[in-house]
């Protein structure tokens, strides 16, 4: 399967926890989103990387969470100290280009919940 | 003001039945548009793309009009298998922020 993978598919966390999401791009794209999705709602953009550069973070919230993509290994999206509110499902995208007007390959998500 | 908006429905149809979703978006600038379909929060797949002289691809049609910043897509001949949740999707200015209206679901019924 060359397409996006996403790890763990499920992840249960208590509050307080620290959530690690993991996304391994579709091979030879080098440009990686994230997007929350809440109950009932659509997806959020949540910040945008190239290897090893953020390049909008706009959709992220200020504290607690952080993302980066390495040079070599998955992009990561890190939650600190989670609270209830953060679970959701956390879809990666990737495109070989600066997706304007390109096709996002999507992975099949993390479902985070938080007790 | 959202800046991708879209009517969440439910839209409950018949099969063989045409139905059209609408989509606003803010921003003047905006530069690419796409319809995608999410299957059950499954992760959402491409549909197609929206060109400004609109578009067709089989029972689904995608019209964009910038000047009063709308898209639309009319789905003919409705299947049970087009039951799904359809999302607006627009790319911003410089391209990268792809930004996802809050989806219209659709259920087709026999």
């Amino acid at each position: 399967n060359a397409g996006v993978m996403q790890n763990p598919r499920h992840l249960v966390r208590r509050r307080g926890q620290e959530a690690r999401l993991r996304c391994s791009p579709v091979k030879g794209h080098s440009h990686v989103y994230w997007y929350r999705q809440l109950p009932e709602e659509g997806l959020k953009f949540m910040v945008y990387l190239q290897k090893e550069n953020i390049i909008d973070e706009s959709g992220m919230p200020k504290e607690r969470f952080s993302a980066e993509f390495p040079k070599e290994g998955p992009s990561i999206l890190r939650i600190q100290q989670v609270v209830r509110g953060d679970s959701a499902a956390y879809f990666c995208a990737s495109s070989p280009g600066q997706g304007g007007g390109e096709k996002l390959f999507f992975g099949s998500g993390t479902q985070l919940s938080v007790l | 003001r959202k800046e991708v908006e879209q009517d969440p429905g439910p839209f409950n149809v018949p099969e063989g039945a045409t139905v059209a979703f609408n989509c606003t978006y803010s921003n003047s600038a905006s530069q690419s548009f796409f319809w995608y379909r999410q299957d059950c929060r499954k992760e959402p797949k491409l549909l197609m793309s929206v060109y400004s002289s609109g578009n067709e691809d089989g029972r689904f049609t995608a019209q964009l009009n910038r000047a009063s910043q709308y898209i639309s897509l009319l789905i003919r001949d409705s299947k049970l298998s087009d039951s799904a949740t359809y999302l607006c999707v627009v790319n911003h200015p410089g391209g990268f922020k792809t930004i996802f209206g809050a989806g219209t679901r659709l259920f087709v019924k026999a």
